[in-house]
């Protein structure tokens, strides 16, 4: 059974630092990763997908790797900025192909103090 | 063009009653999947729909149920309502193989 685990699960940084919020997970026969953003009292907004033959995606300030080998994704977040202040979930997506169904881990609480 | 849509955002409901909640995919999805989302258990899989079959189902009771229609909008159902089934429940639409969209969600308190 996939389990996903996401460290550390809260992170407080003043505004400007370079951050990276990690994830592993047990199964490393996954499909895809992906990582969202969740703001207080509102959906899961897509940040970044990795295919599993892939070893990083980039989307302005945002950076994220898997290696799938080891079970271990990052999300590297440049220049950071009080509005990227949000709870940061990955998730990983079956071996299927076309499957839909994603394991989350519990998600990192991210604080950018102005 | 327009993401996924859920309603209704809010709703109260009382033990024991029952709850119906919509999803409208983005255009073109044929893929739709439910989550729910509480503190304790964060976000966990409920069931799957592509093309009018549900294609994956979670470990839920069987209170818990879905549907999806010929146009790909979806519904899921919830009876006999439980406290613990206090919970922000999300829909997620995609293309196969693809990034996975997420509504909103739907705020479902049982009192």
């Amino acid at each position: 059974k996939q389990e996903v685990t996401q460290i550390p699960a809260a992170l407080s940084v003043p505004e400007g630092e370079n951050l990276v919020l990690n994830c592993s997970f047990t199964d490393s026969a996954i499909y895809n990763l992906q990582w969202f953003r969740q703001d207080p009292g509102k959906g899961l907004t897509s940040l970044l997908l990795i295919q599993s033959s892939q070893r990083e995606q980039t989307s302005g300030r945002l950076n994220a790797s898997l290696d799938k080998s080891s079970g271990r994704s990052t999300l590297y977040i440049a220049a950071s900025q009080p509005g990227d202040s949000a709870t940061y979930l990955c998730a990983v997506r079956d071996i299927i192909q076309g499957a839909q169904k994603l394991v989350f881990g519990q998600g990192t609480r991210l604080t950018i103090n102005p | 063009k327009a993401g996924v849509t859920q309603t209704p955002r809010y709703l109260i409901k009382t033990r024991g009653q029952q709850v119906t909640l919509s999803c409208s995919p983005i255009s073109g999805h044929r893929s739709v999947s439910w989550y729910q989302q509480t503190p304790g258990q964060g976000l966990q899989f409920l069931f799957e729909y592509f093309s009018e079959t549900q294609r994956n189902k979670g470990n839920f009771p069987g209170r818990f149920s879905g549907r999806q229609f010929s146009n790909s909008r979806s519904e899921m159902n919830v009876s006999t309502l439980e406290l613990g089934d206090s919970a922000l429940y999300l829909c997620a639409s995609s293309l196969p193989s693809n990034t996975i969209y997420f509504g909103e969600g739907s705020w479902l308190t049982v009192v």
